[in-house]
């Protein structure tokens, strides 16, 4: 087990420029989970994969926010145009989902800090 | 919809005293209810959890009760230490887990 991986860890753009955040899971963990988190605050829920499957995106996330999860193994985060009020910590978690009742805690990766200028 | 309200900090306490953090939850269904820590610098890890009322979810030294009635999930400890410092968030399970807005504590020698 050697927890959740996020790269970068920090990234500075600047507004208008399209990023990318990639999250490795833990490797049996069959669900994948973004979130963002700001100064003071709690973690929003962005999306979430069961396997490659998106099966939940949060009604306040932007059409400039996409994920994926091909394979079903890394997802990748993207921000198109990115603003200034996108700046977070932006967090993956995985869990070993085997009941419809989410149950299994989450394990967060560390984060990408995104500072847009 | 389903949320978790948790009381606001920050909090300092002196070395040896106890803790509680409040934490209230509106669902839907039974959720499972958790506590996670951010040390700083460093990721959210869980520290408990409780998947039914009347369980009760424990980890080093921390204690935390699923209280239907009073839909409540209030983390406490009996002897807080220095290394405690940190940011404690209760958390509510579900296709979403949702998060309160986190407690910060600075224990103090």
């Amino acid at each position: 087990d050697t927890g959740v991986s996020q790269n970068p860890r920090h990234k500075i753009t600047k507004r208008g420029q399209n990023v990318t955040f990639r999250c490795d899971p833990i490797s049996e963990h069959n669900r994948l989970y973004w979130y963002r988190q700001t100064l003071g605050q709690g973690p929003e829920f962005l999306t979430y994969f069961q396997n490659e499957a998106q099966l939940e995106k949060s009604r306040l996330l932007s059409d400039r926010f996409s994920a994926e999860r091909p394979k079903g193994s890394f997802s990748t985060l993207e921000i198109q145009r990115t603003e200034q009020g996108d700046s977070a910590m932006y967090l993956c978690a995985s869990s070993l989902g085997t009941d419809r009742k989410h149950n299994s805690p989450l394990h967060f990766g560390n984060g990408t800090r995104l500072t847009v200028t | 919809g389903d949320s978790v309200t948790q009381m606001e900090g920050p909090v300092t306490l002196s070395e040896e005293a106890f803790l509680t953090i409040n934490c209230t939850y509106t669902a839907t269904g039974y959720p499972s209810l958790f506590w996670y820590v951010q040390y700083p610098g460093e990721g959210l890890q869980l520290l408990l959890k409780a998947t039914k009322a009347d369980d009760k979810g424990s980890n080093k030294g921390f204690e935390a009760t699923y209280r239907k009635e009073t839909t409540s999930f209030h983390l406490e400890k009996g002897s807080v230490q220095v290394s405690d410092s940190a940011v404690y968030f209760c958390a509510l399970g579900g296709n979403q887990f949702y998060f309160g807005t986190g407690t910060s504590l600075t224990v103090i020698p």
